[in-house]
């Protein structure tokens, strides 16, 4: 089956860790973001990735980190300096600029 | 970049009458326009997309309409049902931004 996986779908840490929020594709996408949603509001972009190591922040990139060392994976890094990061995570991929979007499950996080 | 705006931010019909969510963009380059719908549970699931090289597509009860002169995009549905409530997102296409979403609630 093709999609988008991310995982873990819950996760909680403590203040002042760093943490991982992995997003794996197997769909052969060129183009993967990571999107924010906060209660009630709309998607906002964090960073997005238009080709294997190439990347550019979005909308509210700070405190934020990705890498894209492989087509399939997108990695997203929250660290300490991101001052409100209990938010629900969104991965999403396409092959490219004008074509479908398609998103993967989401990954809650909860800093505690 | 880009700049989406959605509105209204909530709408509530009764079942069988028609709701209409706009969205606005800014740039003139963006050429694939998208709607999601957002449910609990589901995740974000595309309903209906359109590209600048037309104005309108249709699906059964749902359908999207493009205005390039003016930069704005709009989704019809018809008919409501109970199950069409959720969230609906538009985005524009060269940045993927979003917009806020719109709260669809139908009343049976």
């Amino acid at each position: 089956d093709g999609g988008i996986t991310q995982s873990p779908k819950y996760l909680f840490r403590k203040e002042g860790q760093n943490v991982t929020l992995s997003c794996e594709q197997n769909l052969n996408h060129d183009a993967m973001y990571w999107y924010r949603q906060d209660p009630g509001q709309g998607l906002r972009l964090i960073y997005y990735s238009q080709i294997v190591n190439d990347f550019q922040k979005g909308d509210i990139a700070e405190g934020y980190s990705v890498s894209r060392e492989k087509k399939e994976s997108f990695p997203l890094t929250v660290t300490s300096a991101q001052k409100n990061p209990t938010a629900f995570y969104l991965c999403a991929s396409r092959a490219g600029i004008g074509d479908t979007q398609y998103f993967g499950p989401g990954t809650r996080l909860t800093v505690l | 970049g880009e700049n989406v705006e959605q509105h209204p931010s909530t709408l509530s019909v009764q079942e069988g009458d028609s709701a209409v969510i706009k969205c606005t963009y800014s740039d003139s380059a963006s050429n694939y326009f998208p709607w999601y719908k957002q449910e609990l549970g589901k995740g974000s699931q595309l309903i209906i997309d359109i590209r600048s090289n037309v104005g309108e597509k249709k699906d059964q009860r749902i359908a999207v309409t493009l205005n390039k002169t003016a930069k704005h995009f709009s989704l019809h549905i018809t008919e409501t049902q109970p199950e069409d409530s959720a969230v609906y997102f538009c985005a524009a296409s060269m940045g993927m931004r979003f917009g806020a979403g719109t709260r669809l609630t139908v009343k049976p």
